[in-house]
């Protein structure tokens, strides 16, 4: 089983619209959890990071399920600026140089 | 501030020839990573080191040697350049031990052909 596995996507969706992201992870020791986004050619850059209550940042709303070891991201009211690719990223516990990425999930916001 | 940069930004290298990446940050962090990224796949880590003189080998480690001579620069060497090495290789850097609250800052890659 791959460690960290997302929605393979891609999402076309038009502004305004409701978009959610699931990712699983494998390592139940795993400790930090977090949403990336990667621009077309660009270095993916922290959007933001996931805590187990769960957290909102503007349009955007992160939930951690340890039990089911499963993360999610909305995001609300989309715009074109939201297109890009979404990363999964998990830190495990003991580890503390190893992000494990995942594969992503491509964004297309329309107008 | 410059944040985490690398030199070049793109290159093209016949197989067997050598050469050499460039990170560097003006953040003071203590550690920096080299990351691999191919299409279908998510970043892999290359090297990383904890500090100063410091390297330790990641998730895919054969055909690259690293250096951190300076705290602020980590170099990331390519002694026989394969086309298995062509990849968008991302150089990042962190104030201390990765966690919720301890961002991990990219730089903007460099893209390296092998014909």
């Amino acid at each position: 089983r791959k460690e960290v596995e997302q929605d393979p996507g891609p999402f076309n969706v038009p502004e305004g619209a409701t978009v959610a992201f699931n990712c699983t992870y494998s390592n139940s020791a795993s400790q930090s959890f977090f949403w990336y986004r990667q621009d077309c050619r660009k270095e993916p850059k922290l959007l933001m990071s996931v805590y187990s209550s769960g957290n909102e940042d503007g349009r955007f709303t992160a939930q951690l399920n340890r039990a089911s070891q499963y993360i999610s991201l909305l995001i609300r009211d989309s715009k074109l600026s939201d297109s890009a690719t979404y990363l999964c990223v998990v830190n495990w516990e003991g580890s503390n140089y190893k992000l494990t990425f995942g594969k992503g999930t491509l964004l297309t916001v329309n107008p | 501030n410059a944040g985490v940069t690398q030199t070049p930004k793109f290159r093209v290298l016949k197989t067997g020839q050598s050469m050499t990446l460039l990170c560097a940050q003006d953040m003071n962090h203590e550690y920096m990573y080299w990351y691999r990224q191919d299409p279908g796949m998510g970043l892999r880590l290359i090297h990383y080191s904890v500090g100063e003189g410091t390297t330790a080998k990641g998730e895919v480690p054969d055909g690259y040697n690293v250096s951190r001579l300076k705290k602020q620069n980590f170099l990331l060497g390519l002694e026989s350049a394969a086309p298995s090495q062509t990849s968008v290789y991302f150089c990042a850097s962190s104030y201390g031990r990765l966690g919720a609250y301890n961002e991990q800052f990219f730089g903007p890659g460099t893209r390296l052909t092998v014909l």
